[in-house]
C-alpha cells in the first residue's frame, strides 16, 4: 500500500544551524511530493514542492532533495530560525485528485 | 485575498451525537478536500468535493459524509460520534481542472472535535 515515513520524530538544532529532515515513501510511481510546515493550533502550511523529474528544488532558506533510485527526499532549512519550531510532514500527491497521503511528521526544536 | 477559512474553531460533543463542520475555500478554488488529523499523527484523507459531488474517498466509514453548495463551500458531517472520532478535522482547498490538478492545496486552520 502507498505510505509516506519520516525517519526521526523530533530534531533539535541550534539557532543559526542548518536543519535537514528525512522522508521516504514506498510507492515508486509516485511523481509529486509537498512539505508543509505546521505550527501549534494551525492548519499545515505549504513550504516547497517538488516533482519526480527534478533532483532538487530550492526555495527562501528551504531546499528539497529528491533521490528516485532510494526513494527518499529531505528537506533542508538552512540558518535555522525560532520561527521554524514546528512539526515538518512530507506529503506524496496521489494521483490526478490530488489527495496528500501524509508522513508522521518530524518535530523541529529550535534552542537559542 | 481571504484564506481558508473553517468553523467553529473548537467543538465538544458527547458520544451518539452528530456534527457539521464549515469550510469556505480560498478564493478562486473549486475543489475541497477534507482530512481527519488525530493528535501527533498525520493528517488522513477523508473525502474530496468538486462540482458538487464526492470526486474520491479515503478509508473512512459511512459515518462521515459531506457536501459541496454551488459557492464552493463544503461541509462535513459525522453522524453516531465515537470517542476515536476527537481529531482535528482540516479542510484544503485547491483548482481541479477536471482532471488535472492544476493548484497547490492550501488548508485552513482547523476544527478541534472532542467527543466525550
Amino acid at each position: 500500500g502507498e505510505s509516506v515515513g519520516l525517519h526521526l520524530p523530533t530534531l533539535s538544532v541550534q539557532e543559526g544551524d542548518n536543519s535537514i529532515i528525512n522522508c521516504a515513501y514506498s510507492n515508486s510511481a509516485s511523481d509529486y511530493f509537498i512539505w508543509y510546515k505546521q505550527e501549534s493550533g494551525k492548519g499545515p502550511q505549504f513550504i516547497i514542492d517538488i516533482r519526480s523529474n527534478m533532483d532538487k528544488r530550492q526555495g527562501q532558506r528551504v531546499t528539497v532533495l529528491l533521490n528516485k533510485t532510494v526513494k527518499h527526499l529531505s528537506l533542508q532549512i538552512a540558518a535555522t530560525q525560532p520561527g521554524d519550531s514546528a512539526v515538518y510532514f512530507c506529503a506524496e500527491v496521489s494521483g490526478n485528485t490530488g489527495k496528500l497521503i501524509f508522513g508522521q511528521g518530524t518535530t523541529l526544536q529550535v534552542k537559542p | 485575498d481571504a484564506g481558508v477559512t473553517q468553523s467553529p474553531t473548537h467543538l465538544i460533543k458527547t458520544r451518539g451525537q452528530q456534527v457539521t463542520l464549515r469550510c469556505s475555500p480560498k478564493s478562486g478554488h473549486d475543489t475541497v478536500s477534507w482530512y481527519q488529523q488525530a493528535l501527533g499523527q498525520g493528517p488522513q484523507f477523508i473525502f474530496q468535493y468538486y462540482e458538487e459531488e464526492e470526486r474520491q474517498r479515503g478509508n473512512f466509514p459511512d459515518r462521515f459524509s459531506g457536501h459541496q453548495f454551488p459557492n464552493y463551500s463544503s461541509e462535513l458531517n459525522v453522524n453516531a460520534l465515537l470517542l476515536g472520532d476527537s481529531a482535528l478535522y482540516l479542510c484544503a482547498s485547491s483548482n481541479l481542472l477536471r482532471v488535472v490538478l492544476t493548484d497547490t492545496q492550501y488548508f485552513g486552520p482547523g476544527t478541534r472535535l472532542t467527543v466525550l
